[in-house]
């Protein structure tokens, strides 16, 4: 079945330093979507990407989506303590399930 | 405010119990969706529902049960078949039709087996 993979799966980041976590799919996604989940929340929607080299910026957040549509990037510039939490991929290959990528945890060191 | 509301925020249940999580919304959403967390991990799919009455196993449906009654609602039984039920468990829902979009999530249950 369909796989999405993420790396690295932690990511300490000193407070101002930029980061990028990625994200692999086994297959062709029809879309991708990122979340963000706090520490002790639920993942929140943060976007979503369709079109092949799609690039989509959220102020210090900066997200791609791979020309063959099988893996996707965040990243994220001038870290912050407000950037700690999990941040999630999910992938939908046509007429599939979404399927969530396991998940890059933050931790910001001031 | 138009959410999703799970319910209770924390449960315990005792081994050979069987416990319904409830999740409400009102936002008018077609689609819910029920999703396990084990900590440390992604998101696992236990079962969703595109439409009323109609509902469909995802990735770990067994030990698990869904009811979709009424548009608003779709409640998830754990029942005594689930081996190692203690997890998080959160419950989403989306808008329906032909164009995909993010889901939201509600603050999630936290189940532990006593």
């Amino acid at each position: 079945g369909q796989q999405v993979m993420q790396i690295p799966q932690y990511q300490h980041v000193q407070e101002g330093e930029d980061f990028t976590t990625y994200c692999n799919s086994s297959t062709t996604l029809s879309n991708i979507q990122w979340y963000k989940q706090r520490p002790g929340g639920h993942p929140v929607f943060l976007i979503q990407l369709v079109k092949s080299g799609e690039v989509k910026k959220q102020k210090r957040l900066t997200f791609q989506f791979g020309e063959a549509k099988k893996n996707s990037s965040l990243h994220i510039t001038a870290t912050q303590t407000t950037d700690v939490g999990t941040y999630f991929c999910a992938g939908r290959a046509a007429g599939n399930k979404l399927t969530f990528g396991g998940g890059t945890r933050v931790l910001v060191k001031p | 405010d138009g959410g999703i509301t799970q319910s209770p925020k924390y449960l315990f249940r005792k081994e050979g119990q069987n416990v319904t999580l409830s999740c409400e919304q009102n936002l008018n959403h077609d689609a819910m969706y029920w999703y396990r967390q084990d900590p440390g991990q992604g998101l696992r799919l236990i079962y969703y529902s595109q439409i009323v009455n109609d509902f469909q196993k995802g990735d770990i449906a067994e030990g698990y049960s869904v009811s979709r009654e009424k548009k608003e609602s779709f409640p998830l039984t754990v029942t005594s078949a689930q081996k190692n039920p203690t997890a998080f468990y959160l419950c989403a829902s989306k808008t329906g039709g032909a164009m995909d979009y993010g889901y939201t999530f509600g603050s999630g249950t936290r189940l532990t087996v006593v």
